[in-house]
């Protein structure tokens, strides 16, 4: 079946520093993917997302690019805060059915 | 955009007693709702799929008649924990699709239902 890998962490940084979180998958088709992110006590926030080859998402400061050849949708910042703690999911969904999510990551940023 | 939202946010209970959740498509009609289980510093695993006027499709290890699901109407989907029981406390999120949605830009996640039993 359909899954998802991710660097679980904890990643632990200093303000201002560089993030990446690696994300790789395994699906049939061609499904889209998603980075969410979970702050403490709270659901899930879709933070970007791209539905084909090559797409980049981007919002807040993030990015990830959809890498068919390598089965890959890194997220990249180049410049975290504080505000940015929390639990980052990587996740795919294929043609609009369930999602699938990986494990987490959980991200503490020092001021 | 679209809105989801559950009910309760959060509960406790004792230990036996059964606990209904409620998951409703605000400004939507969903014929899919999918619902999650998420335990603590874990991930998020698909429990069951419910669909719209027939039975929820449950995934391998999630007892049926443990996590009962009514999706009575084309808003509302319940999830109903009978006798419950201190591992089945988790955070529960369920997530709705809209008719004809084949895309995932139709689905939105619900804010999760946080489930405590004593």
């Amino acid at each position: 079946g359909d899954s998802v890998t991710q660097m679980e962490g904890p990643v632990t940084l200093s303000e201002e520093a560089f993030l990446t979180i690696n994300c790789t998958y395994t699906a049939t088709g061609y499904p889209s993917l998603f980075w969410y992110v979970q702050y403490p006590g709270e659901g899930l926030q879709l933070l970007l997302k791209a539905t084909k080859a090559d797409d980049k998402g981007s919002n807040k400061g993030f990015e990830a690019t959809y890498r068919k050849e390598t089965t890959s949708f890194h997220l990249e910042k180049g410049s975290v805060q504080v505000s940015d703690s929390a639990v980052y999911f990587c996740a795919l969904n294929n043609y609009g059915q369930n999602f699938v999510f990986g494990p987490g990551t959980r991200l503490s940023v020092l001021p | 955009g679209a809105v989801v939202s559950q009910h309760p946010s959060w509960v406790i209970c004792k230990s036996g007693t059964s606990v209904k959740i409620e998951c409703r498509s605000l400004d939507f009609q969903a014929t899919t709702m999918f619902w999650y289980r998420q335990f603590p510093k874990q991930s998020l695993m698909l429990m069951a799929t419910s669909n719209e006027g027939s039975k929820a499709t449950y995934e391998q290890g999630v007892e049926k008649d443990k996590f009962l699901i009514n999706h009575a109407s084309l808003t509302l989907s319940t999830l109903t924990v009978t006798s419950a029981h201190p591992e089945d406390s988790s955070f529960y999120i369920c997530s709705a699709r809209a008719p004809g949605g084949t895309s995932t830009d139709t689905q939105y996640f619900g804010p999760g239902t946080r489930l405590t039993v004593l």
